[in-house]
């Protein structure tokens, strides 16, 4: 069964550093997603994107955050300027269509660790 | 602002037993969407499943089943016949019909599964 990859599976940092987190989405999905979860919270809505462009973000994404599908496979998320409290479970997600019943499909995650 | 609340961090139950996790939700739409996903130990989150809102019957995959209360505001997930494989955390989940599917997550229960 196809799957939701991510690399890598853990990436440290130090602060203020810029960092790319890069997922490959299942291959004829079209909406796709990024999740962030701080140890012992909960997971948090970050951006959703569809036809090359955002359609929805968070109050989390702020400026520093970016998303890109530079060539229609790979699926990124960049921080441009990492911060103590970006440390996080990063999950990427694509679903196929725009039905809210339609599943999504998790990444195993990238743990994102700033010193 | 929709939340979703899982009151409980942690669950056991005997194998063969039935369990019954607990999540509630608040939101102003009228039509949305309920899921539980299901994150094994160093996996990604899975699907279990999902209720739409506007459907009154209760939705079942195989041992899984849920109550869904809509005045009340609560899913609840019942696991009959526990196996060890079903030990993971499980989160609640909502989404909108207005938005990209974009997910609101409670904090997931930890469950156990005792051999």
């Amino acid at each position: 069964e196809p799957e939701v990859t991510q690399t890598p599976s853990h990436q440290v940092t130090q602060m203020g550093q810029e960092v790319i987190l890069r997922c490959v989405p299942i291959s004829n999905h079209l909406y796709f997603y990024w999740y962030r979860q701080i140890l012992g919270q909960k997971v948090e809505f970050l951006v959703s994107f569809y036809n090359n462009e955002i359609s929805e973000k968070s109050e989390i994404f702020d400026d520093q955050f970016s998303v890109e599908r530079p060539d229609g496979s790979n699926f990124t998320l960049k921080i441009r300027s990492t911060k103590l409290e970006d440390s996080a479970m990063y999950f990427c997600a694509s679903k196929l269509g725009s039905f809210g019943t339609d599943t999504q499909y998790f990444g195993p995650g990238t743990r994102l660790t700033v010193l | 602002a929709q939340t979703v609340t899982q009151s409980q961090p942690e669950m056991s139950v005997q194998e063969a037993e039935t369990v019954t996790l607990s999540c509630t939700y608040d939101t102003s739409e009228s039509d949305y969407y309920l899921f539980w996903y299901k994150q094994p130990p160093s996996r990604q989150m899975i699907l279990v499943i999902r209720q739409e809102a506007y459907k009154q019957q209760n939705a079942t995959e195989n041992r899984f089943s849920v109550n869904f209360q809509k005045a009340a505001k609560s899913f609840s997930l019942k696991i009959s016949d526990s196996q060890l494989g079903d030990a993971a955390m499980y989160f609640c989940a909502q989404c909108s019909t207005g938005s990209q599917g974009n997910l609101i997550f409670g904090k997931g229960t930890k469950l156990s599964v005792k051999p």
